[in-house]
């Protein structure tokens, strides 16, 4: 079981709008700033959003991320088949001090 | 370009170690810590702990103390992730991944992951 809760799974059609939550705690991300990552089958992981709503240089438009108290979001607009993959939230907790992840979204489009 | 490349696919029986290395190049090895994270087949991302290239220093998650040691090279800028007394649910995928400080505290880099298979 993972610190941060995120659904497992999440769908859309080409075009839609998906949005996939995280839900942790005051000791994470109430206080540490939230990163999303995008996982493609079989690759290591691949920062996508950090500091809550930044995007690396290359990481299209598309991508958005919000944080609210200690849940954030990840939206994809515009919903393309090659967004398939697993997107993880994660950040950093005080109590353990490090790092903690969300289980995992698995986004699949129609 | 930023790079971590890491050492290749192992299998090991139940009790043995295993020692990964990862490479760095593109930037200055001791600025940034290097953190390692594995993922078990079908599953999520699980931290192991960190390493201080400069100092040396460790930190280590409750769960894998007192079995991983991850030490690094300075002069080959190269960091590794020993793991000993070695169970079939450490069958994984073990990653190196660089982390950005604050107020970034972020993973920008990672490794192209070593799968590691323990089995009798």
């Amino acid at each position: 079981q993972s610190v941060l809760t995120q659904p497992p799974s999440a769908s859309g059609t080409p075009g839609q709008r998906v949005t996939i939550s995280c839900s942790g705690t005051s000791s994470n991300i109430g206080t540490n700033v939230v990163n999303w990552y995008q996982q493609l089958p079989g690759t290591a992981p691949k920062l996508l959003i950090y500091s809550n709503n930044q995007r690396p240089s290359g990481v299209p438009d598309r991508f958005s991320g919000s944080k609210s108290g200690t849940s954030a979001s990840l939206a994809i607009s515009g919903l393309q088949s090659e967004d398939e993959a697993d997107y993880y939230c994660a950040g950093w907790d005080d109590s353990l001090n490090g790092p903690v992840f969300g289980g995992g979204t698995k986004v699949t489009v129609l | 370009q930023v790079q971590l490349v890491q050492s290749g696919a192992e299998v090991k029986k139940p009790g043995a170690s295993v020692k990964v290395s990862c490479k760095t190049s593109g930037y200055r090895f001791t600025a940034y810590f290097m953190h390692w994270v594995r993922q078990a087949p079908g599953q999520g991302l699980e931290w192991m702990g960190w390493v201080n290239p400069n100092s040396a220093v460790t930190h280590y998650a409750q769960k894998f103390q007192g079995r991983v040691t991850m030490t690094r090279d300075t002069s080959i800028n190269s960091v590794y992730m020993e793991l000993s007394r070695l169970r079939p649910d450490d069958t994984a995928v073990y990653f190196c991944a660089r982390r950005r400080p604050a107020p970034y505290d972020d993973f920008d880099t990672w490794g192209q992951g070593t799968m590691v298979t323990v089995s009798s």
